[in-house]
């Protein structure tokens, strides 16, 4: 039952690289989501995607880009890594967020990522 | 757009203290409210959540959330917290309408509970 899978755990990067982080779900859920957390500032939402084959911008999407590969997976890269981008990123998943926005959120153990 | 203030950032207790962190939620119409719990090095879980029924929740490792809608708030509530508590808790909101409504979530306030 492994639930929200996040890899890589920890990466460090050089400002300038490029790097995909996936995330898988194995709960059958149509909602994913992805924040990242940064001390003082609680998780702040990057991208999200109601449903497979869409996606949306949360509060913070510049310097990323995600892909909605299908309802299980959803990556998040970002292009051209700047020190700004260092954190840790979770993604979550959902049942349904479009419709029923009760439903909680599903976390992984998150990604540790370091950008020198 | 809605937003979500958590007051206590720090908060340090002894064991068998009770407990009390407040959420408060800036939206006018109807919300869905969650508490999440992160254990040191560990993701977010599902404490206990408010979506309609009895504003008083119970969630799982005694603790318990009110729903005050004339207040805009959803504090947390235990009456005697043990070391194993320590964590960042996050309280979350989100409008109950149908609708990309992604959930928003407070700064989080870190509990330490000593012995």
């Amino acid at each position: 039952n492994a639930g929200v899978t996040q890899t890589p755990k920890f990466q460090v990067l050089k400002t300038g690289q490029s790097m995909t982080l996936q995330c898988a779900q194995d709960m059958n859920h149509n909602s994913m989501y992805w924040y990242r957390q940064d001390p003082g500032m609680g998780l702040r939402l990057i991208y999200y995607s109601a449903s497979e084959g869409t996606t949306d911008k949360g509060e913070v999407p510049n310097g990323y880009n995600v892909s909605r590969l299908n309802k299980r997976e959803f990556s998040l890269r970002l292009e051209s890594a700047a020190p700004s981008q260092t954190s840790v990123y979770f993604c979550a998943s959902s049942e349904d967020g479009y419709t029923y926005s009760n439903q909680p959120q599903h976390f992984g153990d998150g990604t540790r990522l370091s950008i020198l | 757009a809605q937003s979500v203030s958590q007051h206590n950032h720090h908060v340090i207790l002894s064991e068998a203290a009770s407990l009390e962190l407040g959420c408060n939620y800036s939206y006018g119409g109807t919300v869905n409210l969650f508490w999440y719990v992160q254990y040191p090095g560990q993701h977010l879980q599902l404490l206990l959540k408010y979506f309609s029924g009895d504003p008083l929740v119970k969630g799982i490792k005694g603790f318990e959330a009110e729903f005050i809608k004339s207040k805009f708030s959803f504090n947390l509530r235990k009456p005697s917290v043990q070391w194993s508590d320590t964590a960042e808790y996050f309280c979350a909101v989100s409008p109950a309408r149908s609708g990309n409504t992604p959930l928003v979530f407070g700064k989080g306030t870190r509990l330490s509970v000593i012995a």
